[in-house]
């Protein structure tokens, strides 16, 4: 696509309930990045994927939180029993490659947990 | 880890005048320093780089200075415009495969 997409633009969830929220990046880009935004905050990364293997997860806050890339496109960032304090604008970016660092951001996931 | 500090916190310029925005990281091995700006409730757009083996680069209004051994970098606005109002992050990272780490944004204001 022309850009990164992220699906959905906005959720609302109850605390303790799962959420699923998509990426599918830029085609022909490898190298795929989760960030979260709180507000007034600067993005916080999350997890980085090269092709479909996560090379760098260091940033996933604790093991509610997952995320695949089966096919080397599209993502999923998977987060189990939501708390309060998930709630944040998910970023995700793309670029062309792990030696590229100019990433391309999509407009983002605003997740709000009640 | 990398750990990136930005100052100020916000900015309110006369439209016209010059904007300055400073980062300091800590990791001497950051060798790559993107700005982005984002507008509210808008995805972050880069507006301008600078990789370690350079100190100065420019784009029109905007320029950033990079001083490796003080391990700061600043972002400077010239001419500025109310459409240059947003909010604007500084990033660092230590090159290729490697996250970008963010400072805490600088929300600019400018006045017609």
């Amino acid at each position: 696509g022309a850009g990164v997409s992220q699906t959905p633009s906005n959720k609302v969830t109850e605390k303790g309930k799962y959420v699923e929220l998509r990426c599918d990046p830029i085609s022909g880009h490898t190298a795929l990045y989760w960030y979260r935004q709180s507000l007034g905050q600067g993005p916080e990364f999350l997890i980085y994927f090269q092709g479909t293997g996560a090379a760098d997860d260091s940033g996933l806050p604790n093991d509610r939180f997952f995320a695949v890339r089966p096919e080397g496109s599209v993502s999923t960032l998977k987060i189990q029993r939501t708390e309060r304090g998930d709630s944040a604008v998910y970023l995700c970016a793309s670029s062309y490659s792990s030696g590229a660092n100019v990433l391309t951001f999509g407009a983002g996931s605003r997740l709000t947990v009640l | 880890g990398e750990n990136v500090e930005q100052h100020p916190s916000t900015l309110s310029v006369q439209e016209g005048d010059s904007a300055v925005i400073k980062c300091t990281y800590s990791d001497s091995a950051s060798n790559y320093f993107p700005w982005y700006k984002q507008e509210l409730g808008k995805r972050p757009q880069l507006i301008i780089d600078i990789r370690s083996n350079v100190g100065e680069k420019k784009d029109q209004r905007i320029a950033v200075t990079l001083n490796k051994t003080a391990k700061h970098f600043s972002l400077h606005i010239t001419e500025t415009q109310p459409e240059d109002s947003a909010v604007y992050f500084c990033a660092a990272s230590k090159g290729a495969g490697n996250m970008l780490t963010f400072g805490g944004g600088t929300r600019l204001m400018v006045k017609p």
